[in-house]
């Protein structure tokens, strides 16, 4: 079965501190993986997107990193600012001979930075 | 910025009634989407829609249509609302990029709080 394990499911960490969250899936055959940020009461953002051949994005102070031999992916948030307290979702997507839209989407880790 | 609105951020609603949640893209994208997001679940599709009048169904479809008569705008209907469709709903954008369109980011919008008394 397709799925997608987060964890933490939440964290506390101080301004400034780096953190790390992970991701780890089954989905296969794999296409591509996806970070989303949401902030609360609000839809989600995309962050990066990671195909197979890919092992590591980055945006910002967010670096994406994924190892497709071990279906495991990662999140490192540098220099953590208050505003980073979000929700952080990630979304694999099977390849399909279809087309047809698969996105199966991770229970997220709560992200909570203290002053 | 691709911009996805939302017809409410909150509504309530009564057991039985009809209801429709709309949402409006203004970035011309072919994909649209609709899905709810309880607590401890993550985010589940209900329908999407890759063109004009063409609808599939996701993983949770029963209880819920959708319309989707232009372009811009895909509506999610209740037709008979009960108290376990009460969550937050989100409808989502993509632009299509033929055979490798799986890889195109998904636009939410800011998410319809439905409560069903």
């Amino acid at each position: 079965k397709n799925q997608v394990e987060q964890s933490p499911q939440s964290l506390i960490i101080l301004e400034g501190k780096n953190c790390t969250l992970q991701c780890n899936y089954t989905v296969s055959p794999f296409s591509n993986l996806r970070w989303y940020k949401q902030d609360t009461g609000r839809g989600p953002v995309s962050l990066t997107i990671m195909t197979f051949s890919e092992n590591t994005k980055s945006n910002g102070r967010y670096t994406a990193t994924l190892d497709a031999d071990t279906k495991q992916s990662s999140l490192h948030i540098t220099a953590s600012q208050l505003s980073d307290s979000a929700s952080y979702i990630c979304v694999v997507s099977p390849r399909t001979t279809s087309g047809t839209y698969k996105y199966i989407f991770g229970t997220g880790t709560r992200l909570k930075v203290l002053a | 910025d691709v911009k996805v609105t939302q017809s409410s951020r909150y509504l309530v609603k009564r057991t039985g009634e009809k209801v429709f949640l709309e949402c409006v893209q203004d970035m011309d994208h072919e994909n649209m989407f609709w899905y709810r997001q309880d607590p401890g679940l993550g985010l589940r599709l209900i329908y999407f829609s890759y063109d004009v009048k063409m609808k599939e169904k996701g993983d949770i479809p029963e209880g819920y249509s959708v319309s989707r008569e232009k372009k811009e705008r895909f509506s999610l209907i209740l037709e008979s609302a009960s108290t376990n469709q009460t969550s937050m709903y989100l409808c989502a954008s993509s632009y299509s990029s033929g055979t490798t369109s799986y890889t195109d980011t998904q636009y939410f919008g800011p998410g319809t709080r439905l409560t069903v008394l």
